[in-house]
């Protein structure tokens, strides 16, 4: 069964400096990976996907993710924050067949002016 | 194209109560699922349905009904609401009725408060 961890559960960054996010994952199978963002009072909407192409994926609003497959990690970066990225991020893995997304307990994400 | 559609958005219950939160897409999509969201837990999955007629329990099913009759709606029934059932519900829909791969389309939200 799949089951994720997303390590900090809040994480503050001054504007202008890189953000990390991290994802772990286990799965006895190759998955597919999601990031999601859910700004305060809204929906959720996805940020990007992995699912076996290149491993550096490349999403929405100059995020990006590695899929490290010896590390079970797809961690979410972003060179220069902005206030627009303070948000709650949840990270998601699947696997072919399954009928369940899980979610992560999400990483709430503070910028600093 | 609307996509994912709820309602209401805010609903307040005095326990023991029995509401419907009504989820509809315009998509033709064959997933649908519902999800609360509790501060601290992230997303936890409730029922979900792969196509017309076919449902299944998710993470936290306790106290929830759900069916779906047609493919656009996917309702969900609370028979007898508790105040821990007090939380945000949010549908969710995808095209093919396999999750890997294919990206959720979310509704707005039902905030639900039980007294």
């Amino acid at each position: 069964a799949q089951s994720v961890t997303q390590l900090d559960s809040h994480v503050s960054v001054s504007e202008g400096t890189p953000v990390l996010l991290r994802c772990n994952y286990s799965s006895s199978y190759s998955p597919s990976l999601f990031w999601y963002v859910q700004h305060p009072n809204k929906g959720l909407q996805l940020l990007l996907k992995y699912t076996s192409a290149a491993t550096l994926v490349k999403g929405i609003n100059g995020f990006e993710a590695e899929f490290k497959k010896s590390e079970t990690s797809f961690h979410l970066t972003k060179p220069s924050a902005h206030m627009s990225d303070a948000a709650e991020y949840f990270c998601v893995p699947t696997t072919s067949g399954t009928y369940k997304y899980i979610f992560g307990t999400g990483t709430r994400l503070k910028v600093l002016a | 194209n609307a996509g994912v559609t709820q309602t209401p958005k805010f609903q307040v219950l005095k326990t023991g109560q029995s509401m419907t939160l009504q989820c509809a897409q315009d998509m033709n999509h064959e997933y649908m699922s519902w999800y609360r969201q509790d501060p601290g837990m992230g997303l936890r999955l409730i029922h979900y349905s792969v196509g017309a007629g076919i449902t299944d329990q998710g993470e936290v099913p306790n106290g929830y009904n759900v069916s779906r009759s047609t493919t656009e709606d996917f309702p969900l029934r609370l028979l007898s609401a508790a105040p821990s059932q007090t939380s945000v519900y949010f549908c969710a829909s995808s095209r093919y009725r396999s999750a890997a791969n294919e990206k959720l389309f979310f509704g707005s939200g039902t905030q639900l408060s039980v007294l």
